[in-house]
């Protein structure tokens, strides 16, 4: 159980251009979810918080109206990239907490975005 | 401001020996202190976790070991073999609700 899912696993967009990626509960309840970025050899720095229904709450210094983040189900959060930049080329993780636990977390399999 | 201080950050270790990775927080509002395994290209895993009403826990070769009064909590990895190579996240609570902020990882290397 506690299966969280990610879509796509790889991708590339040119600048300028908006890419979406999926985040999905498989077999849970989300009722919040975390969105992290993560660059080689680094640690997981986390963007932003979303609990279904409401607004996404950003961490200090991430754009919210470049990194658009949209959880409309307890099964499904998204985040797109705006604008894409070459730096904003990264590693981006999602995780979900259920009902059942106010602590544990699961995370997705994580996206590699290239921006060319 | 790091909330979450790990170490050591990277460690060598032989096949069959123990590999110990360490822990300091700072918030004590929270009691819920997990070890994450991240492999290369992959999301980080859930491996162990504790609750502070006990002083150490125990899952097959993997042991947490927490010091409340220290507020340090220590990941233990048993007879450590090359799979286990990877890179380990311990994480504490941060702000006024449970939201983890992830220490800086350290990189396990078993050699066989």
């Amino acid at each position: 159980g506690a299966v969280v899912s990610q879509h796509p696993s790889r991708v590339i967009c040119k600048s300028g251009t908006s890419v979406k990626i999926e985040c999905r509960s498989l077999d849970f309840q989300a009722t919040t979810m975390f969105w992290y970025r993560q660059f080689p050899k680094k640690s997981l720095m986390l963007m932003a918080t979303s609990n279904e229904g409401s607004k996404a709450t950003y961490e200090q210094g991430v754009e919210k109206d470049k990194f658009l983040i949209n959880h409309a189900s307890l099964t499904l959060s998204t985040l797109t990239v705006t604008s894409a930049h070459p730096e904003d080329s990264s590693f981006y993780i999602c995780s979900a907490r259920g009902l059942s636990s106010s602590y544990e977390q699961y995370f997705g399999p994580g996206t590699r975005l290239t921006v060319t | 401001q790091q909330q979450v201080k790990q170490s050591p950050q990277s460690l060598i270790v032989q096949k069959g020996g123990i590999s110990i990775i360490n822990c300091a927080y700072e918030n004590t509002a929270f009691d819920y202190f997990p070890w994450y395994q991240q492999f290369p290209g992959k999301g980080p895993a859930l491996l162990i976790a504790i609750r502070p009403d006990v002083s150490e826990k125990k899952e097959g070769r993997f042991t947490i070991s927490f010091n409340k009064s220290a507020k340090q909590f220590s990941l233990h990895i048993m007879d450590s073999q090359p799979g286990d190579s990877a890179t380990y996240f311990c994480a504490g609570p941060s702000g006024g609700s449970y939201i983890p902020t992830f220490g800086r990882g350290t990189s396990l290397i078993v050699h066989p």
